[in-house]
C-alpha cells in the first residue's frame, strides 16, 4: 500500500497552461517535500512545507500543505517544456519510530508540449 | 559546493557477484539514507544511517544486503550474490537533521544497477 497518492499520474499539457498536482494521504505528517527528477538523475528537492495551512511560491510553483497535514498540491502557473519532469511528493511521519524515513508518492509525469 | 555524489554510476553484475555503490554525503551532513526505485513502483527507503551506526534498516532486506556508513569515508551499500530483482536504481541521501520532523533529505544521481 502507498502512504501517500499522487494523482494524476502523467498530466500532458500545452505551454502557458496551468496545471495541479495532488499529494494525499490518510496519515499526518510532520513535513512534506516536493521533488523534480529528470530521466537518469536523482530528484532534485524543490520545497519542504511544515505548518498547516502553508503555503510557499517558488516562482511560478505554488505549494500548499493541507490544515491538517495530510495532503499537498503544487500549482504551476503558466507551464513552460522546461517544466517537464516528474514530480514527486515526500512526506516525514511523525512517528517518532520512522522520524528517518521519507515516504515518496509514485509520483506525476509532467510533459509540457512547445 | 559538491552535492551527494554516488558511484559508480552504472554498475554491471552477472548473477551471484557483489554489487558494491557508495555514497559521500554533502559536506557536513551526518546522515545517509539509501533508496531504490523500481520503475512503477516510486522509491523505497531502504536504511537510514549516521556515522557508525545504522539507525533504522528496516526497508532492506534482511538477507543479501548490508550497509555502512564508517567514520571516515563514504557509506557502502553492498549486495550480495546479485539477482536479476535486484536491477533498479539506488540513490542515497544525505540531512543535516532531523529533529522536529523537520528532515530535508538531498539526492545524488543515483546508481543503475543491471544484473545479466
Amino acid at each position: 500500500t502507498q502512504l501517500l497518492e499522487q494523482s494524476p499520474q502523467f498530466l500532458s499539457i500545452q505551454e502557458g497552461e496551468n496545471l495541479t498536482v495532488y499529494c494525499n494521504s490518510s496519515s499526518v505528517f510532520s513535513s512534506l517535500q516536493w521533488y523534480r527528477q529528470e530521466p537518469g538523475e536523482g530528484p532534485v528537492l524543490l520545497v519542504t512545507v511544515v505548518t498547516g495551512g502553508e503555503v510557499k511560491k517558488l516562482k511560478r510553483l505554488t505549494f500548499q500543505f493541507g490544515d491538517a497535514r495530510k495532503d499537498s498540491s503544487l500549482h504551476i502557473t503558466a507551464a513552460q517544456p522546461g517544466d517537464t519532469g516528474l514530480y514527486l511528493c515526500a512526506g516525514v511521519s511523525v512517528r517518532g519510530s520512522t522520524l528517518g524515513r521519507l515516504y515518496f508518492g509514485r509520483g506525476t509525469q509532467l510533459t509540457v508540449w512547445p | 559546493n559538491a552535492g551527494v555524489m554516488q558511484n559508480p554510476r552504472h554498475l554491471v553484475r552477472r548473477r551471484g557477484q557483489e554489487a558494491r555503490l557508495r555514497c559521500s554525503p554533502v559536506k557536513g551532513h551526518s546522515h545517509v539514507y539509501w533508496y531504490r526505485q523500481l520503475p512503477e513502483e516510486g522509491l523505497k527507503f531502504m536504511v537510514y544511517l549516521q556515522k557508525e551506526n545504522i539507525i533504522d534498516e528496516s526497508g532492506m532486506p534482511k538477507e543479501r544486503f548490508s550497509a555502512e556508513f564508517p567514520k571516515e569515508g563514504p557509506s557502502i551499500l553492498r549486495i550480495q550474490q546479485v539477482v536479476r530483482g535486484d536491477s533498479a536504481a539506488y540513490f542515497c541521501a544525505s540531512s543535516l537533521r532531523t529533529s522536529g520532523g523537520y528532515n530535508e533529505q538531498f539526492f545524488g544521481p543515483g546508481t543503475r544497477l543491471t544484473v545479466l
